[in-house]
């Protein structure tokens, strides 16, 4: 079955500076990729999503690359505010989500 | 549009009681229904999940177990609450598919 994994899991970056979060997976028919972002105490929310036919996608400062060949997508949080710090989720998709372990992102003042 | 709703926000259980939490779906029909733990406060552990009414899968096994009465109603129950159940429990729904997971705000569940 898939198989995402995520790294790191804890990223500590300065006010700013860029954020990038990489996720793997292997379940080469896979084909949806989503990026959720939990606050504390809160339900995680989708902040981005690429879909196989597509390499990469950009929301103002956060954007998302795929790599099918390599299989691996990674999300990039540039400029990077206070409010960014939260956990992220990465998971892939061929008819269930499947989730990676989560990155606790830290932007330091 | 659609929305989802997950009570209570927090709940204090004794070791030995009872559990039964609630979450319903507005606004869509026959979703894909999800509970979810994150006992580490980070991983997202998905404990059981629904395709229809009266259809439940269970991921891992547990003490916990899970029922969908109706078709935008997804219950999550337990007969003896054990310490090791404490956790934030996330109730979440997409269409067919596998495509974006809708979240509940959560409930915190502490077992004491």
């Amino acid at each position: 079955g898939e198989n995402v994994e995520q790294h790191p899991s804890t990223l500590s970056v300065q006010e700013g500076d860029s954020a990038v979060i990489k996720c793997t997976y292997s379940d080469s028919a896979s084909n949806y990729f989503p990026w959720y972002k939990q606050e504390l105490g809160k339900g995680p929310q989708l902040i981005i999503d690429i879909r196989s036919n597509v390499g990469e996608k950009k929301d103002q400062r956060i954007a998302v690359t795929l790599n099918k060949t390599a299989k691996h997508f990674s999300l990039h949080i540039t400029e990077t505010q206070p409010e960014d710090s939260a956990v992220y989720f990465c998971a892939g998709s061929n008819y269930q989500l499947i989730w990676g372990a989560g990155t606790k992102l830290i932007i330091k003042p | 549009s659609q929305t989802i709703h997950q009570w209570p926000a927090t709940l204090v259980q004794p070791v030995g009681s009872p559990l039964s939490l609630e979450c319903t779906v507005e606004g869509t029909s026959n979703p894909n229904l999800y509970w979810y733990r994150q006992a580490a406060g980070r991983g997202l552990q998905l404990l059981f999940y629904s395709v229809g009414i009266g259809q439940i899968s269970s991921e891992v096994p547990q003490n916990l177990s899970a029922s969908r009465p109706q078709d935008r109603q997804f219950i999550l129950s337990s007969k003896k609450l054990l310490l090791s159940d404490s956790g934030f429990y996330l109730c979440a729904w997409s269409v067919k598919g596998g495509t974006e997971a809708f979240f509940g705000q959560g409930t915190r569940l502490t077992v004491v």
